[in-house]
């Protein structure tokens, strides 16, 4: 079954940095593209960021560019989000994704979540 | 702001049909796979369909996908009260070299 399981979200201050782990199980890891999409309270989904199966290619929405890494450790099985210089606006459930199809490059969908990690960045 | 219109809401009876549109251009659902998504109350989005059309082991067939030019659509049929949640399109964007969702659509089961 696989299962992928969000940590490290937690109230940090703006300007703030944090860093967010999403840990899986269940599938062959190193397969797939992995993703990180967040829901402000209340809004819509907004993807976030993606790193390929081997670490080779990275894309980034423009509003988090310049402020947040994505990594992996394909030895760990886990998935990273470095948040850096946090604005009031990154307040959000970040939630972890996985590609639905093996070494993908450009058509995605996200075929699992996890339940996701709560950041709120306060003033 | 999303790149991909959705209409805020639909709404009908138990056991009709229901249609949901996605509007884009070009650079993403003209020349890219759709996917849609539901999200019930409280919980994580779910693939509901990929590849315009395709459904996920588990994705009941009374969802069912299309694509046309620049617009996808999402059917539900035999509407039941446990459809009531919001459901997202998404597509890779070429031009932006992002994903993007829709505004996203809340179902209502009157």
């Amino acid at each position: 079954e696989v299962q992928l399981v969000e940590s490290g979200g937690v109230v940090v201050q703006s300007g703030g940095s944090l860093r967010l782990s999403c840990a899986a199980s269940g599938f062959t890891f190193d397969d797939y593209t992995m993703h990180w999409v967040r829901q402000a309270p209340g809004k819509g989904l907004e993807w976030v960021s993606l790193i390929s199966w081997d670490g080779g290619r990275i894309d980034y929405a423009d509003s988090v560019k310049g402020r947040f890494t994505i990594s992996r450790d394909n030895s760990k099985n886990s998935l990273y989000l470095q948040m850096n210089s946090l604005r009031i606006e990154d307040t959000a459930l970040y939630y972890c994704a996985k590609d639905s199809r093996m070494y993908s490059s450009s058509w995605y969908s996200f075929g699992y979540w996890g339940q996701g990690a709560l950041v709120t960045v306060s003033s | 702001q999303s790149v991909l219109t959705q209409p805020p809401s639909v709404s009908a009876a138990p056991g009709q049909r229901v249609t949901i549109s996605c509007s884009g251009s070009s650079s993403n659902i003209g020349n890219n796979y759709v996917s849609w998504y539901q999200q019930l109350p409280g919980t994580a989005p779910k693939l509901l369909i990929y590849d315009n059309n395709k459904r996920p082991s588990g994705s009941p067939d009374r969802f069912s996908g299309s694509k046309s030019g620049t617009s996808a659509t999402l059917g539900i049929t035999g509407l039941q009260t446990g459809d009531e949640a919001d459901y997202y399109c998404g597509t890779w964007d070429t031009s932006l070299s992002v994903y993007v969702f829709g505004t996203g659509t809340k179902v209502t089961v009157l």
